[in-house]
């Protein structure tokens, strides 16, 4: 069956730091794959989309890799901030309606 | 916009109960979907649309219902409520052109 495992345990950075999170996926041949922001008590929030044909995505501080071979994607936060502590989720899309599967996410704690 | 909205944010029932969580949004969206969010697994499927009048499953349907009367309206019912449906339930809605979903504050259910 199809799996999409993220790091469970939460991730501790130092301001300033590059913050990276991984997402792998087994049983899966994506067409795209996204990355989603969630605050305590919040819904997710969209923030990259990143599609099979695609290696790398950058959108301000953010930068997305997809690598379809080793079926992977790392999700990169540079110059980190405290307001960057969140939960990121990652996602996986194969095309079609709502043919999403989501991961467990991580927890990003950056420490001033 | 108000984006997606969803009420109540809370809600406590007891088991055999019946009730409606409401979802609705104001950007013209003809996809609408519910997924359900538990410690320890990712979003999860409920139910979805693809525009009025046109509603079907998603991977953990049983003991919900659906219906989509309106483009803006989307709400879920649950017809006998059962401690396993304990969770917070997410509705999100998406052009059909896009891939980015918009979700909404979630409700917070507990099935006693």
């Amino acid at each position: 069956s199809q799996k999409i495992e993220q790091n469970s345990e939460a991730l501790n950075i130092q301001e300033g730091k590059t913050a990276t999170l991984t997402c792998n996926y087994t049983n899966y041949s994506p067409a795209y794959l996204q990355w989603y922001r969630q605050d305590p008590g919040r819904g997710p929030v969209f923030l990259l989309l990143i599609r099979e044909n695609e290696k790398e995505k950058r959108k301000e501080r953010l930068k997305v890799t997809f690598d379809t071979t080793l079926k992977q994607s790392l999700f990169h936060i540079t110059a980190s901030q405290p307001a960057d502590s969140a939960t990121y989720l990652c996602a996986l899309g194969s095309g079609g309606y709502q043919k999403v599967t989501f991961g467990t996410g991580t927890k990003l704690q950056v420490i001033p | 916009n108000a984006g997606v909205t969803q009420t109540p944010k809370f809600q406590v029932l007891k088991t055999g109960q019946s009730m409606t969580l409401q979802c609705a949004q104001d950007m013209n969206h003809e996809y609408m979907s519910w997924y359900r969010q538990d410690p320890g697994m990712g979003l999860r499927l409920i139910h979805y649309s693809v525009g009025a009048g046109i509603t079907d499953q998603g991977e953990v349907p049983n003991g919900y219902n659906v219906s989509r009367s309106t483009t803006e309206d989307f709400p879920l019912r649950l017809l006998s409520a059962a401690p396993s449906q304990t969770s917070v339930y997410f509705c999100a809605s998406r052009i059909p052109s896009s891939d980015t979903q918009y979700f909404g504050p979630g409700t917070r259910l507990t099935v006693l």
